[in-house]
């Protein structure tokens, strides 16, 4: 059974820092790992989509790299702003049994003070 | 409309009542699926809908749980005779495929609030 942990479980920092989130899983046979934001009282926004095939993605300030054989993805945000504050969730796409869902962390949580 | 579309944003109910919850996807996206996410829990898989066929139940809790799509598009999540463990946010996603092959776009999620 796929297991995805996250730590830290809340991280808080001043505005500017690059900072970064990780993500690790216990069955490395995924098929891509995705990374969300949350909001308090929201939904989920997708932030990027790395298949398996892929070591890493960007996007803005953004970048998220994967070591399938490892089990881990780390989350890179740069120049980190208040907007930022939010809870940054990994989930994991198996290949077998699990191949029709994704297995999601339960988060870490972002603050990022002025 | 563009992204995906979730009601009630939020539901009271009385122990013991039926709730129906509604997610209408992102037009033409085939996956839909619905997670649960109670307080300070991580999201639950509860099911998997590839157009109206669900491959993939196993995540509903009790058979007091059922849910339906029609169309290849708007599902219907249905909770029976609910009870207090039930409370959480009921979040809706959809794909232009399976998991397998792309991204999950979430709705802002249905609270439900059993009394």
């Amino acid at each position: 059974k796929q297991e995805v942990t996250q730590i830290p479980a809340a991280l808080s920092v001043p505005e500017g820092e690059n900072l970064v989130l990780n993500c690790s899983f216990t069955d490395s046979a995924i098929y891509n790992l995705q990374w969300f934001r949350q909001d308090p009282g929201k939904g989920l926004t997708s932030l990027l989509l790395i298949q398996s095939s892929q070591r890493e993605q960007t996007s803005g300030r953004l970048n998220a790299s994967l070591d399938k054989s490892s089990g881990r993805s780390t989350l890179y945000i740069a120049a980190s702003q208040p907007g930022d504050s939010a809870t940054y969730l990994c989930a994991v796409g198996g290949l077998t049994g699990t191949a029709s869902k994704l297995t999601f962390g339960t988060g870490t949580r972002l603050q990022v003070t002025l | 409309g563009a992204g995906v579309s979730q009601s009630p944003s939020n539901k009271v109910t009385e122990k013991g009542k039926d709730v129906e919850l509604r997610c209408d996807p992102i037009s033409g996206h085939t996956a839909l699926y619905w997670y649960r996410q109670s307080l300070g829990q991580g999201l639950e898989f509860l099911i998997y809908f590839q157009g109206n066929s669900a491959p993939d139940k196993s995540g509903l809790p009790s058979d007091r749980f059922s849910a339906e799509r029609t169309g290849g598009s708007v599902s219907t999540l249905t909770i029976q005779r609910t009870q207090q463990e039930d409370s959480a946010v009921y979040l809706c996603a959809s794909s232009p495929q399976g998991a397998l092959a792309g991204e999950l776009f979430f709705g802002e999620g249905s609270r439900l609030t059993v009394l």
